[in-house]
């Protein structure tokens, strides 16, 4: 069974700095997808960045990027000139990829990221 | 272009009773899940829906089932309602034609007391 794991339950940052959030997964699958959601205290998960395992390129959405490490199983999310607007609960989640394979999400437990201003 | 609705945002019911909640998926969108979410922890998947059928199925007891409607919209029941069974419930409406992601609403607040 897949497993994801976030070893940092909290993390803060300073308003306009950087900071990265960790995220491990283990899984025997080569075709997968990995995501990382936020959750704001609105409760709504919200889509922040996905990565195809087949791709190498790391994705990046505007400030948002990852360092995907398919070998070492790993899949950090990279926040750029935080804002105060990124305050929130982070998950990563994993999802086969594999036609006829599992559809489910598997989420680690998060980090909840504080922006001091 | 309206997301995922879910009705309703919270809810208080008493241990033994049943509950439904209920989801209306984003337009386009013909699948269906349904997750769990205890406080402080990552959601937990229950089961999804596909062409009205229960396609996958986490590891939940019987007391929770569900169903889907031929306009996609889904209903969670669980029974005999648990202490346990207090948390976060998250709907999340995905297309068969497009497998990388999912869209969530903004949960249904369960208290059981």
């Amino acid at each position: 069974a897949q497993t994801v794991t976030q070893s940092q339950p909290e993390m803060s940052v300073q308003e306009a700095e950087t900071v990265t959030l960790s995220c491990t997964y283990d899984t025997s699958e080569s075709d997968y997808y990995l995501f990382w959601y936020k959750q704001p205290p609105s409760r709504q998960m919200i889509l922040v960045i996905r990565q195809e395992a087949y791709k190498q390129q790391n994705a990046t959405e505007n400030r948002f990027s990852v360092n995907f490490q398919k070998a070492a199983k790993s899949f950090s999310l990279k926040i750029s000139d935080s804002q105060l607007g990124d305050a929130a609960m982070y998950f990563c989640a994993y999802r086969s990829g594999s036609q006829g394979g599992s559809e489910k999400l598997v989420f680690g437990k998060g980090t909840k990221l504080t922006v001091n201003p | 272009d309206a997301g995922v609705t879910q009705s309703p945002t919270h809810l208080i019911k008493t241990r033994g009773q049943q509950v439904t909640l209920r989801c209306s998926p984003k337009s386009g969108h013909d699948t269906v899940s349904w997750y769990q979410q205890a406080l402080g922890q990552g959601p937990q998947f229950i089961f999804q829906y596909y062409e009205e059928e229960e396609r996958q199925r986490g590891n939940f007891p019987d007391r929770f089932s569900g169903h889907q409607f031929p306009n996609y919209s889904s209903e969670l029941n669980v029974n005999a309602l648990l202490l346990g069974d207090s948390a976060l419930y998250l709907c999340a409406s995905s297309s068969k034609r497009d497998r990388r992601g999912y869209t969530f609403g903004s949960g249904t607040r369960l208290t059981v007391v």
